[in-house]
């Protein structure tokens, strides 16, 4: 069946860094993914998506990847601040699917 | 987000009571949505609605009912909780008639069913 997983559970970068967190797909048919963001104690929040027909896309000091070939999707965090601390979610959908496929999340901890 | 509030957002209450969780949204978003977060795990869809007419079920809405009273406002009831109901349940919202689907989502609500 189709499934959303995430490479890494945990990630520690140092402030400052880039971070690169990672989500592979297993549905040829995805067309739709989003990255969402969930703070301690809050709902997820939406980051960026991107669409099938495109292979990059960014926002404010995110940067999505996708890479239909292999199934991948990543997202670039630029100079990570503390306030980007929290777990991130990828999830997906393809046309004619009524709700989205969400993977099991990374937590990032950015180190001061 | 502010525009999607959830009632309580905590919660206790004992095996075999029946409870109801609250979702309202100002956003005016067609499209409600209700699921369940466990600990280490990622979102999982209990039941979605995409209008005030139409109830579908996700892939865990064994042991769940939901409501749709109004455009507005989507209710998740526990029949009968049971201990493994204990989880985070977040509300989300979209809008519908657009490309792509981004959902908004409520702050949550913590149940402890003992």
């Amino acid at each position: 069946g189709e499934s959303v997983g995430l490479h890494l559970p945990t990630l520690s970068v140092q402030e400052g860094d880039n971070s690169i967190i990672n989500c592979a797909y297993s549905n040829s048919a995805s067309d739709y993914f989003i990255w969402y963001k969930q703070e301690s104690g809050k709902g997820p929040q939406f980051i960026i998506d991107i669409r099938s027909n495109m292979d990059k896309r960014q926002g404010q000091r995110v940067t999505v990847l996708l890479n239909k070939t292999v199934k991948h999707l990543s997202l670039q965090i630029a100079a990570t601040q503390p306030g980007d601390s929290a777990v991130y979610f990828c999830a997906e959908n393809h046309t004619g699917r009524r709700a989205l496929t969400f993977g099991s999340g990374t937590r990032l901890q950015v180190q001061p | 987000d502010a525009d999607v509030t959830q009632t309580p957002r905590n919660r206790i209450t004992k095996t075999g009571k029946r409870i109801m969780l609250e979702c309202s949204q100002t956003k005016g978003h067609d499209r409600m949505y209700w699921y369940r977060q466990d600990p280490g795990l990622g979102l999982r869809l209990i039941y979605y609605s995409f209008d005030v007419k139409d109830i579908n079920k996700g892939e865990i809405s064994d042991g769940y009912s939901v409501s749709r009273q109004a455009q507005a406002k989507f209710s998740l009831s526990l029949e009968s909780a049971i201990p493994n109901q204990t989880a985070l349940y977040f509300c989300a919202t979209a809008a519908s008639g657009v490309p792509v689907e981004t959902q908004y989502f409520g702050p949550g609500t913590r149940l402890l069913v003992l």
